[in-house]
């Protein structure tokens, strides 16, 4: 059973818009959600975080919302850049564990 | 250099050949996981450790084994590899970012691809 589900495998966005990726989860006691950029032979780069009691965290271009009700997490890139091509995955903790949930990953491309 | 190390990138080997993937960090993190990545299921975590000695079960730890003698080293180790672990390796170490809120932040190495014949 996926308990973090990123249901968009790909994602096309002209540069300078705004990029949205989503991540749904089922497992309420998840305390810390993060997203990571993974470019092709490397391995993946933390970019932002989130803790449960805040519903959104804003670092530059990059922002995180979280809607606890929904069980939903976004992160939006606004301006998107051709260097932001990439794949996305977000994850999860659980509360006072360092286990970590991942999801299946966006692979987000931006156009020049 | 701030770095996670992982050796080898590659291997190729053969069915029940026992083989070893080493992980090596410089950060003096205490906290360090391991995890594979595999088309259409993402990354999955094996094992973890949150200090020397101290190590559990991820999500998929079946045919793994791991140590933590020392706390820049955690070795990655596949007693009797089969052609299901084929997959891409990855190691990462962890700084804790609770004090911001952030959970914990992972450092991840750049992959071990391991091929099991």
């Amino acid at each position: 059973d996926q308990q973090v589900k990123q249901n968009s495998p790909s994602l096309s966005v002209q540069e300078g818009r705004i990029s949205i990726l989503n991540c749904d989860y089922t497992n309420s006691m998840f305390d810390y959600f993060l997203w990571y950029k993974k470019y092709p032979a490397e391995g993946p780069t933390f970019l932002i975080s989130i803790s449960s009691i805040k519903d959104k965290n804003e670092d530059g271009r990059f922002t995180v919302f979280l809607n606890k009700s929904a069980k939903h997490l976004s992160l939006h890139i606004v301006p998107s850049q051709p260097g932001d091509s990439a794949v996305y995955f977000c994850a999860a903790s659980p509360r006072r564990t360092y286990k970590y949930i991942f999801g299946t990953g966006t692979r987000l491309k931006v156009l020049a | 250099e701030a770095q996670v190390t992982q050796n080898p990138r590659y291997l190729i080997t053969v069915t029940g050949k026992k083989l070893t993937v080493t992980c090596s960090q410089n950060m003096n993190h205490e906290y360090m996981s391991w995890y594979r990545q595999d088309p259409g299921l993402g990354l999955r975590q094996i094992y973890y450790s949150m200090n020397v000695e101290v190590t559990d079960k991820g999500d998929v730890p079946e045919g793994y084994k791991v140590s933590r003698k020392e706390k820049r080293n955690f070795p990655l180790i596949l007693e009797s590899p089969s052609p299901n672990q084929t997959s891409l390796y990855f190691c990462a170490s962890s700084l804790s970012a609770m004090d911001r809120g952030l959970g914990y932040i992972q450092y991840f190495g750049a992959g071990t691809r391991l091929s099991v014949l």
